[in-house]
Order: structure tokens, then sequence, then C-alpha cells
């Protein structure tokens, strides 16, 4: 299996700040990463694909980048709203398809 | 606009089963492979099967195999997951998600998720 590990686990980030969170795998995944964000009670929502694509309806303030097994999100000028959970997750081999454990992130 | 409603969920005893489903609208449902994603409370996510478009080829999470069964109705729009042996941690709750990415496989992200029913195994 491919495991993916997430950092920080946790973060508290002021609005307007800059935030980055890494997933790395334990293999070269070939940028077959996804980026979810989950709010409390909630379904979880797609950010971007394949590494680095815009999901639809997502703002430009959220990117992805990096390749072999090293991944970031990046949000650029956080906002009140972007509090929750983020997940990565690998599709690059199944089964099974693996997430990330999370990253929570607070705007103070 | 794709909507995932899913169904079924509820309290159930360990070793019983419990049958989940998950109506698609807004999709043409058959031209998607279809999963089920679960969490366990305070947890992350875990990945427990896909079905083809089709039908044809599933897959399972070790954890779940043996006793998770995924099937679909491409006539009603309609995903499965029969459960049976139910364990307590099987308790989560469970998403049923769309995957995007190779059409004709399991290589998916997922673009679409239902609300989640919870299951809770307890006696």
């Amino acid at each position: 299996d491919i495991q993916m590990t997430q950092s920080p686990s946790s973060l508290s980030a002021s609005v307007g700040d800059r935030v980055t969170i890494t997933c790395r795998a334990s293999q070269d995944i070939s940028s077959s990463l996804a980026w979810y964000q989950q709010k409390p009670g909630k379904a979880p929502k797609l950010l971007l694909y394949a590494a680095s694509r815009l999901g639809s309806g997502v703002p430009s303030r959220f990117s992805g980048s990096g390749s072999g097994a090293d991944y970031i999100l990046t949000i650029t000028g956080l906002q009140p709203e972007d509090f929750g959970i983020y997940y990565c997750q690998q599709y690059f081999r199944t089964p099974p398809l693996t997430f990330g454990q999370g990253t929570k992130v607070d705007v103070k | 606009q794709v909507q995932l409603v899913e169904s079924g969920g509820g309290v159930v005893q360990p070793g019983m089963s419990q049958r989940l489903s998950c109506a698609a609208s807004g999709t043409t449902f058959s031209d998607f492979g279809m999963h089920w994603v679960r969490q366990a409370p305070g947890k992350g996510l875990e990945w427990v099967a896909v079905i083809y478009y089709d039908g044809s080829t599933k897959y399972y999470a070790d954890s779940v195999k043996g006793r998770f069964t995924i099937s679909r109705d491409n006539s009603k729009s309609t995903l499965y997951l029969h459960m049976n042996s139910l364990r307590a941690e099987d308790t989560a709750v469970y998403y049923c998600a769309r995957g995007r990415g190779i059409v004709r496989g399991a290589l998916h992200y997922f673009d679409s998720w239902g609300q989640g029913t919870l299951v809770t195994v307890s006696s």
C-alpha cells in the first residue's frame, strides 16, 4: 500500500496569511494526487487533482505543486471560510486508494 | 448538479448485516466508477470499495474484504454496499463518491460526495 503522510497535523494562521501543507507519499505517485477540504459534519470537497489542477468552482487562492513523492497545498491569502481539515489522496495505485491523516487549519 | 444521497445507516448489533444505498442524480451514473469511503468518529478518511462503471470489476480494502460487497444498478442510478459480519470498528460515516480519472479503471479521485450515512455497530 502507498502510505501518505501530511505535515503539519494542525496549524493556526491569520486571515491573509500564506499557508502551506505538505503531503509525502511512500513512493513516486507521478502527480496522481488530490486535495480535499472537509468542514465539521460535512462531506469532503475536492480542491485540486493531478497535483495542481483546480477543481470546479474552487477559488484561485488554492494551488498545488510537487512531483515524485512530495506535494504541497498552498492557500495564498487565507480567508475565514478556509478553516477545516485538509486531506491529500493518492490515486496512482489501487487497491487501496489512500489518504493522508489530515491537517487541521484554524483561522485566528 | 450532481447529487448523491446515501441511506440505510443506523444502529446495528455486532455480527449483523446492513445495506447502504446511494441514489445518484444529475449525472450519467453508468459512465462513472463509484466508491464508498468511510470516516470513523473523529478520525480520517478510509477508502472502502470501488465498482467499475459497468459493474464488471470490484476492489475492496483489506479491512472489509470478504465481509462487504459493493454493487450497482445502473437502471436505477443507485450504488449499494452490503455489509455483513459487522464489527465495532466498522462504526463510521459512510460516504459514496463519484470517481474521476481513468474511466475504465479504479485510479480515481472523487469529485462528488454524498452527505454520508452513519452506521453504528453496538450491542
